[in-house]
């Protein structure tokens, strides 16, 4: 199975500030990497796809890049509505795998 | 507008058993792979079982592999997980979620989850 480090586990921030999240693969997964913003008591919404794809209406301070084994999640000016839990996931093969999620405080 | 619902959970003893349903409305049901992913405290989010458009490929983790099965009713735009001998690792909140249009892994829909509980 392929392993998905993600890092920080949790991080605090300030509204404005850049926020990065990294997610580390066992092996090459190419670009097939997806992010994901939970927030508590609302359903999983899909940000970024194939490593680096906007998903539609998700808004630009959400970007994603990294192919291979390193991968990078950023929100360029955090806002106060970014609260949530970010996780990745691969889709290289099967069994699908999440990283461990970032919770993100304000 | 694309949505999903979840239904079905509740609380269950240990080797008892289950079915969810998740019921999808605002695209073309048949046409899409979906899954069913589930997030606990301690282990976060987990892949459990995908099933294709049509109903005829299914794909299991292997943690639920023998006792848990996918189907999917396309006339009624519903999917379905029967859990068989649940255990208590198996207590989550169930999301069922809808693949994209590239490869079906990408899942741009979720619905808002089911919560089973295993525990005597």
């Amino acid at each position: 199975d392929i392993q998905m480090t993600q890092s920080p586990s949790s991080l605090s921030a300030s509204v404005g500030d850049r926020v990065t999240i990294t997610c580390q693969a066992s092996q090459d997964i190419s670009n097939y990497l997806n992010w994901y913003q939970l927030k508590t008591g609302k359903a999983p919404n899909l940000l970024i796809s194939h490593a680096s794809n906007l998903e539609a209406g998700v808004p630009s301070r959400f970007s994603g890049s990294g192919s291979g084994t390193e991968f990078t999640f950023t929100i360029s000016s955090l806002q106060p509505e970014d609260i949530a839990t970010y996780y990745c996931q691969h889709f290289a093969n099967l069994p699908i795998t999440f990283g461990q999620g970032t919770r993100l405080e304000i | 507008e694309v949505q999903l619902l979840e239904s079905g959970g509740g609380l269950v003893q240990p080797g008892g058993s289950l079915r969810l349903s998740c019921a999808a409305s605002g695209f073309t049901f048949s046409t899409y792979a979906v899954t069913w992913v589930r997030q606990t405290p301690g282990k976060g989010l987990e892949w459990v079982s995908t099933i294709s458009g049509s109903g005829a490929y299914t794909y299991y983790a292997d943690s639920v592999k023998g006792r848990f099965t996918i189907s999917r009713d396309n006339s009624k735009s519903t999917l379905f997980l029967q859990m068989n001998s649940l255990r208590v690792e198996d207590t989550a909140l169930y999301y069922c979620a809808k693949g994209g249009n590239a490869s079906g892994y990408e899942f741009d829909c979720w619905g808002q989850g089911s919560l089973v509980t295993v525990s005597s």
